[in-house]
């Protein structure tokens, strides 16, 4: 198994522009979840999702979005990229949303 | 809501000295708490969590109520040990809430 994998490994953007990232999750993990690390900080939340339905959603802007497909693989999508948004981008699979996070070892998101 | 906080953002020790990562957690039902490590160069991984009141790689944490605590701790410090530590709390969300992080640095 290769555990979480997630795509692209690096990625330069333009202010405005819009950006995807994928994950990949452990082969029969049924829960993804996106997390936000900005240098000198620990994960922030992003979202949570379960079978393919939003389970949790933190406190970030409506730009960020994301979505879980029926393989549960997950996609999350920032609109209108700032400068703020540069950071570190963690996924992390579970078996179940109540069980621990195996982490993917992130996308790593320049904005200039 | 649920808050936790490391106090330290870095910790440096000798080897064969004690170390303590320090975490204080704020939540008002019953949490369930973990430690993540990130070594350099490699991905966050779960260290231990409280419920399964395990010793890894000589690391241990315990759950203080009381003082709504969860130190980290390892009677004799590793260079290998050097890594990011990160507290993180579960409540009934399931949604883990991360700490800052700490640096903990073991010298030779």
């Amino acid at each position: 198994d290769a555990g979480v994998t997630q795509s692209p490994t690096h990625l330069i953007k333009t202010r405005g522009q819009h950006v995807t990232l994928r994950c990949s999750p452990i082969s029969g993990h049924k829960s993804v979840s996106w997390y936000q690390q900005v240098l000198g900080q620990g994960p922030q939340f992003i979202f949570q999702y379960y079978e393919k339905e939003e389970r949790g959603r933190g406190n970030f802007p409506d730009r960020f979005s994301a979505r879980q497909f029926p393989n549960y693989s997950s996609e999350l999508n920032v609109n209108a990229l700032l400068l703020g948004d540069s950071a570190l981008y963690l996924c992390a699979s579970s078996l179940e949303v109540n069980y621990g996070y195996t982490f993917g070892s992130g996308t790593r998101l320049t904005v200039v | 809501a649920q808050r936790v906080t490391q106090p330290e953002k870095l910790l440096s020790v000798f080897k064969g000295a004690p170390v303590e990562l320090k975490c204080n957690y704020s939540y008002s039902g019953s949490p369930e708490l973990f430690w993540y490590v990130q070594y350099s160069r490699q991905r966050l991984q779960l260290l231990l969590r409280h419920i399964s009141r395990e010793s890894i790689k000589g690391f241990t944490a315990d759950l203080n109520k009381g003082e709504t605590s969860f130190h980290l701790k390892k009677p004799f410090a590793q260079e290998e040990d050097s890594a990011m530590y990160y507290c993180a709390l579960k409540g009934g969300s399931y949604i883990p809430t991360f700490g800052r992080g700490t640096s903990l640095i073991v010298h030779p």
